[in-house]
Order: structure tokens, then C-alpha cells, then sequence
């Protein structure tokens, strides 16, 4: 199975910072189709988790334009620029190329 | 809009099953393939399988063939996820998704404990 790799597991930000957190794969995940099927969640506390972005770079209705996806092959990057309050909770990277589908273990975003 | 529904929390006996629910809404359930997650405490995501409504294909990881049964009731637009022999290692949450869009339930809190 394809392992994802996040750093850091847990991230502390004050209200306004910019913060980047990393997805690394155990293979590529750009699909035989052109597709690369990496998406990004956020899960609050005691929420299910929320799609942010998807294949790599696209945001999901209704999330706020301060987050963005970035990266290529087996290296990705979600940035959240101007943390706010809401935005605490866990991130979790996903990808959908290789069966079985498979997440990262989780980066905790907390206050500083 | 879309809304997927899940059945309520259970609490069940090691070597028992449970079968739980996650009613589709907002959409045509036929269409589009239903996934289910397991989450255990404070722990990750995992992938248990998926099923295709329309034809009633599944696709399963590895780990959770034997364990899970995934089925479908396309007249009252419903997923199903069964799980068998219970022991304390599946006590967690479980999710129904549409597995890469922003469409998820609300969960189902499944303890297993005598």
C-alpha cells in the first residue's frame, strides 16, 4: 500500500501566520490518465472530515481561498495563508491513484 | 443537496455483528460509488471498501476482506456496511463517503465490549 508521510504531526500557529504542511508519497501518484488524485481534509473536533482541496491543487466549494494545494509526483504542500481560529483540527492528505486508497496519519494545527 | 445519513451509535458484544446504514439523499445513488472509513480513537483514516450501487460491484482493502460486507438497497437509496466478529480492535468510527468529494456522514461510534 502506498504510504503518505506528513510533517509536522503537529503544527502551532498564532491567528494570521502562514503555515505549509508536507505530504510525502512512497510512489508517484500521478495516475496513467494525466490525474493525480491527491486530496487534502481538514476534520475538527467531533466533525466528520471536510474536503479542502482536490487533485493536488483544486479548492473544494465553499473553502476560503487562504488554503491552496501545491506539488507534483510524490511531494505535496497544503498552505494555509492567515491562519484563523476555525482552522484548527487535524489535516489528514489522501490519495486515490493506488488501491487501496490511503491517508497520511494526521498533522494537529493548535494555537500557539 | 446531498446528505449522506448514517444509522445511530451501537454498542455490541466481542463475536457479535452490527450492521449499520447511511441513507443517500440530493443525489442519484446509482451514480456514484460509496466508500466507507474506519477511524479508530484519535487514531487515522482507513479505507474498508467501496460499493457501486447501480450493479452492486465492490472494491475492498486487503485488511478488511472477511471483515466487512458492504450491500445496497437502491429502492430506499441506501449503503449498508456489516461487520463480523467483533473484537475490541473494532471499536471506532465509521464514515460512508463519497471518497474524494466534500460528501461524508455523520459517522457511526460502533464500541464493542461485553
Amino acid at each position: 500500500d502506498v504510504v503518505l508521510t506528513q510533517t509536522p504531526s503537529i503544527l502551532s500557529a498564532t491567528i494570521g501566520q502562514s503555515v505549509s504542511i508536507s505530504c510525502r508519497s512512497s510512489q508517484s501518484l500521478l495516475d496513467s490518465d494525466g490525474n493525480t488524485y491527491l486530496y487534502w481534509f481538514l476534520q475538527r473536533p467531533g466533525q466528520s472530515p471536510q474536503r479542502l482541496i482536490y487533485l493536488v491543487s483544486n479548492l473544494g466549494s465553499g473553502v476560503p481561498n487562504r488554503f491552496s494545494g501545491s506539488g507534483s509526483g510524490t511531494d505535496f504542500t497544503l498552505k494555509i495563508s492567515g491562519v484563523e481560529a476555525e482552522d484548527l483540527g487535524v489535516y489528514y492528505c489522501m490519495q486515490a491513484t493506488h488501491a487501496p486508497p490511503t491517508f497520511g496519519a494526521g498533522t494537529k494545527l493548535e494555537l500557539k | 443537496q446531498v446528505k449522506l445519513l448514517q444509522s445511530g451509535a451501537a454498542l455490541v458484544k466481542p463475536g457479535a455483528s452490527v450492521k449499520m446504514s447511511c441513507k443517500a439523499s440530493g443525489y442519484t445513488f446509482t451514480d456514484y460509488w460509496v466508500s466507507w472509513v474506519k477511524q479508530s480513537h484519535g487514531k487515522s483514516l482507513e479505507w474498508i471498501g467501496e460499493i457501486y450501487p447501480n450493479s452492486g460491484a465492490t472494491n475492498f482493502n486487503e485488511k478488511f476482506k472477511g471483515k466487512a460486507t458492504l450491500t445496497v438497497d437502491k429502492s430506499t437509496s441506501t449503503a449498508y456496511m456489516e461487520l463480523s466478529r467483533l473484537t475490541s480492535e473494532d471499536s471506532a468510527i465509521y464514515y460512508c463517503t463519497r471518497l474524494g468529494s466534500r460528501y461524508w456522514g455523520q459517522g457511526v461510534m460502533v464500541t464493542v465490549s461485553s
